[in-house]
């Protein structure tokens, strides 16, 4: 497809449950970038992908996080016992250099 | 560490007017790309205009102008004959050049058009 798909739209957890989003990106982009967006605006970088490989996970919190993107599946973020400070928008973008990144509309995650 | 830093949390311009938002960064990169996202209230990140380091042309698009200085590490965006669907969140962003390196965004700016 021709833009960025981010499912669901909107999610909501209880504290302690497990949440699971997903990103189908652009055909042909070889590059995945996870963001999360929280109340203030502030982007931060999660994660990125090339291919299936994971390219630069620097910001990934470790312990409950976990991100894949498997060939002929969309991209996945599951965070595993979920916390009310996980509660943000999160962004998938994909790219093909040196075009730039491409943003999906985003998943907002909410936490009770 | 390697920043954006937009000075401006809001802004307010008269429709038809012109608007010019700042950002600043730090890198130690000598090419990179910049960028300026519009994030309207449908948080949908809209690419607005992007600039390659080592080209001393400033960028356009349509409205959208920029003013990059390299040396001073600024980059600004400006917004000519604003129109009420210009009102919106503007990150400016940086990302390393020749690999896909992550976007490094600002703080963002929150434009008001006032008609």
């Amino acid at each position: 497809g021709e833009e960025v798909a981010q499912t669901p739209k909107h999610l909501v957890r209880g504290e302690g449950q497990k949440a699971k989003l997903y990103c189908a990106p652009i055909k042909g982009h070889s590059y995945v970038f996870w963001y999360q967006q929280v109340l203030k605006n502030e982007f931060k970088f999660l994660i990125s992908f090339q291919n299936e490989n994971v390219f630069d996970e620097t910001g990934m919190p470790k312990e409950r996080f976990s991100a894949k993107c498997l060939p002929n599946s969309p991209c996945s973020l599951e965070i595993q016992a979920t916390k009310l400070e996980d509660s943000a928008v999160y962004f998938c973008a994909s790219s093909l250099w040196p075009k730039g990144a491409f943003f999906g509309q985003g998943t907002r995650l909410t936490v009770v | 560490a390697q920043t954006v830093t937009q000075s401006q949390p809001e802004m307010s311009v008269q429709e038809a007017e012109t608007v010019t938002l700042s950002c600043t960064y730090d890198t130690s990169e000598s090419d990179y790309y910049l960028f300026w996202y519009k994030q309207p209230p449908s948080r949908q990140m809209i690419l607005v205009i992007r600039q390659e380091a080592y080209k001393q042309q400033n960028a356009t698009e349509n409205r959208f102008s920029v003013n990059f200085q390299k040396a001073a590490k600024s980059f600004s965006l400006k917004i000519s004959d604003s129109q009420l669907g210009d009102a919106a969140m503007y990150f400016c962003a940086r990302s390393n050049m020749n690999r896909d390196d992550k976007i490094i965004f600002g703080k963002g700016t929150r434009l008001h058009i006032l008609p």
